[in-house]
């Protein structure tokens, strides 16, 4: 089976650019979740979405990040303008769905993105 | 807020050794979930062990275990006879009830051959 692919693997770009990370869940996973790994902040959520849903985006770091879901299979996070200190490796990872409470959902990782914003 | 904290950046330990990795984490929960993950040099996160806080064994997945003190809101990491591959970064993560994930920082383990 294929677990969650992200694209591109590796992008470089220059400051001020826009930068598009895409992300294929796996299928019939119902939720998404974006993760922002550098060395300083370790490994962060950004965003999830549950149903194509944005649920909690509290971890977003600025206006400059926009994530959508316009459907089950696919997911967006964009950054622009890009800058330097975007720099990091980006995960996406899917689960079941969401399980709240006493139960659990295992997330699985994509491999990432690791974007250098030069 | 909750927070996990992994003291040790670094550790190193020979072949066929056993090794704790330290965990200690912080919430005014009752229930959530604890878990280890693996990321190798291919960055690719790997799940090693879970642990759901409402049961008081630990969880054990082949050489690798857990000690689960929930009292001292502590979860570490043992693994056994430890092999080469197991050279990785080990992250702690705490699961609230919100399926939101909180990692700590990691820690840098190297078997040595």
């Amino acid at each position: 089976d294929a677990g969650v692919i992200q694209s591109p693997r590796h992008e470089v770009t220059e400051m001020g650019q826009e930068v598009t990370l895409r992300c294929k869940p796996i299928s019939g996973h119902n939720s998404l979740f974006w993760y922002r790994q550098t060395m300083m902040r370790g490994l962060e959520l950004l965003i999830y979405f549950n149903n194509n849903v944005p649920i909690d985006d509290s971890g977003m770091p600025e206006d400059r990040f926009s994530a959508k879901m316009p459907n089950a299979s696919f997911s967006t996070l964009k950054i622009q303008p890009s800058e330097p200190r975007d720099s990091a490796v980006y995960f996406c990872a899917s689960s079941v769905g969401l399980a709240g409470g006493y139960s659990y959902n295992e997330q699985f990782f994509g491999p990432g993105t690791r974007l250098t914003v030069l | 807020a909750q927070t996990v904290t992994q003291s040790q950046p670094e550790m190193s330990v020979q072949e066929a050794e056993t090794v704790t990795l330290s965990c200690t984490y912080d919430t005014s929960e009752s229930n959530y979930y604890l878990f280890w993950y693996k990321q190798p040099p291919s960055r690719q996160m790997i799940l090693v062990i879970r642990q759901e806080a409402y049961k008081q064994q630990n969880a054990t997945e082949n050489r690798f275990s857990v000690n689960f003190q929930k009292a001292a809101k502590s979860f570490s990491l043992k693994i056994s006879d430890s092999q080469l591959g197991d050279t990785a970064m080990y992250f702690c993560a705490y699961e609230d009830r919100d399926d939101k994930i909180i990692f700590g920082k990691g820690t840098r383990l190297h078997i040595l051959p």
